[in-house]
């Protein structure tokens, strides 16, 4: 079964710092990797997706995140953090069955702390 | 244009009593997406529909039912409530069914089960 696993509950990062943000994953075949953030009161918004092709990969907001396949990781990142990026960030694989379901991981809250 | 709208955006509940959350997609999606979120969870899939038919089903019982209509809309219907059943429900639409298409979603119906 796919899954994906996020081993920070929270994570607490300086204005400009650079962030991290972590993520490993659980699949059979070759992976769909997705980031989405959850700001309060508000739904799910899509950063980014890993299908093929590169290992980094550019998403909205000035975010990236890195596939790497011998460590099963799918780490998001952004060089220099803002007070904005405080948020609800989940990693999620798509399952690969008949339907197009996403399974999540519990998600990260990010503090970035001004 | 419009993003995902889902209504109503609060609902209060009784134990055994029924309810029903409604979803718009995005204008032309056909395939629509439920999914449950838990306070300091993940969303977990509830439903796919396609072109009215359910294309999946995630591991709910029986009290959860939904339906996609002709424009695309969809409901979710939740029968004999529980306590448990207190969540954000979130709706998804993409364009069609794929691993590779993004899922974007509403800002979810949070539903209050007394």
């Amino acid at each position: 079964a796919q899954s994906v696993a996020q081993p920070e509950d929270q994570v607490n990062v300086a204005e400009g710092n650079p962030l991290t943000v972590k993520c490993t994953y659980s699949v059979s075949g070759n992976p769909y990797l997705f980031w989405y953030v959850q700001y309060p009161n508000r739904g799910l918004q899509f950063l980014l997706k890993y299908i093929t092709g590169d290992n980094l990969v550019k998403g909205s907001y000035g975010f990236e995140a890195e596939f790497n396949k011998s460590q099963t990781s799918f780490h998001l990142k952004k060089p220099s953090a803002l007070v904005s990026d405080s948020a609800l960030y989940f990693c999620a694989v798509r399952d690969r069955g008949r339907d197009d379901k996403i399974i999540f991981g519990k998600g990260t809250r990010l503090h970035i702390l001004p | 244009d419009a993003g995902v709208t889902q209504s109503p955006t609060h609902l209060i509940k009784t134990r055994g009593q029924h309810v029903t959350l409604r979803c718009s997609p995005i204008s032309g999606h056909k395939s629509v997406s439920w999914y449950q979120q838990v306070l300091g969870q993940g969303p977990q899939f509830i439903f796919q529909y396609y072109e009215k038919e359910e294309r999946g089903r995630g591991n709910f019982p029986d009290r959860f039912s939904a339906r996609q209509f002709p424009n695309y809309s969809s409901e979710l219907n939740v029968n004999a409530l529980l306590l448990g059943d207190s969540a954000l429900y979130l709706c998804a639409s993409s364009l069609i069914p794929g691993p590779v298409d993004i899922q974007y979603f509403g800002a979810g119906t949070r539903l209050s089960v007394l």
